[in-house]
């Protein structure tokens, strides 16, 4: 059974840091895309970050020099490094797998963690 | 950047309707569309993805439908465990990857 288990998440001041992990199981983890994906309260979803098989990795202008996604295939482990934290930070966090068509072309998010709430506050 | 819009945003239905969630992208993206449904204090679960093909494990009564920039997704008689959030996703050029706002499907 696949599981994908963040943790890390709390109350953070805003310019703070915070780090994020995601814990895999249930299937060969460095053989996977892996995404951060995250819900502010009451909102849609946003995409966070990438991390290719490769270790290549890609963020939206947003977070972008501000996060950073890494992975360690060897503890099966996904991690969401965030720094210069503001209040539209606030969310919940999800650890996303990816997934490919039969083509290799289209990919989806087949599994989702059960998400860690960050909260960004004085 | 792919912009996604769905409509309607809310929606009201009875059990047993037949019910349809459109989505349009700003562009093009073939078939790269995906459908999510989430319900609250849970995580997004796959509904369909590649625009048609029904996820393992969910019900036939949800099916998804077109391609280029015209979406839709249709459940054929509403059961009371489908009350919950939709949402659509492109993955056709990313990133980054774009959602759209969801529809709210209520009694």
């Amino acid at each position: 059974e696949v599981q994908l288990v963040e943790s890390g998440g709390t109350l953070v001041q805003p310019g703070g840091s915070l780090r994020l992990s995601c814990v895999a199981s249930g299937f060969t983890f460095s053989d996977y895309d892996m995404h951060w994906v995250r819900q502010a309260p009451g909102k849609g979803l946003e995409w966070v970050s990438t991390i290719g098989t490769a270790g290549d990795t890609y963020y939206p202008g947003s977070v972008k020099g501000r996060f950073s996604i890494s992975r360690e295939n060897a503890k099966n482990s996904l991690y969401l490094q965030m720094h210069s934290l503001r209040a539209g930070d606030t969310a919940v966090y999800y650890c996303v797998r990816a997934n490919f068509d039969i083509r290799g072309y289209i990919f989806y998010f087949d599994f989702w963690g059960q998400g860690t709430l960050v909260t960004v506050s004085s | 950047d792919i912009q996604m819009t769905q409509s309607p945003s809310s929606l009201s239905a009875s059990v047993g309707d037949r019910v349809t969630i459109t989505c349009r992208s700003s562009q093009t993206i073939r078939n790269y569309l995906n459908w999510y449904q989430q319900k609250p204090g849970k995580a997004p679960k796959l509904l369909i993805y590649a625009a048609s093909s029904l996820q393992s494990g969910v019900p036939s009564r949800f099916s998804g439908s077109g391609s280029g920039t015209d979406f839709t997704l249709t459940i054929s008689s509403l059961q009371p465990e489908d009350f919950a959030t939709y949402y659509c996703q492109q993955s056709y050029s990313t990133p980054p990857v774009t959602f759209g706002g969801g529809t709210k499907v209520e009694i």
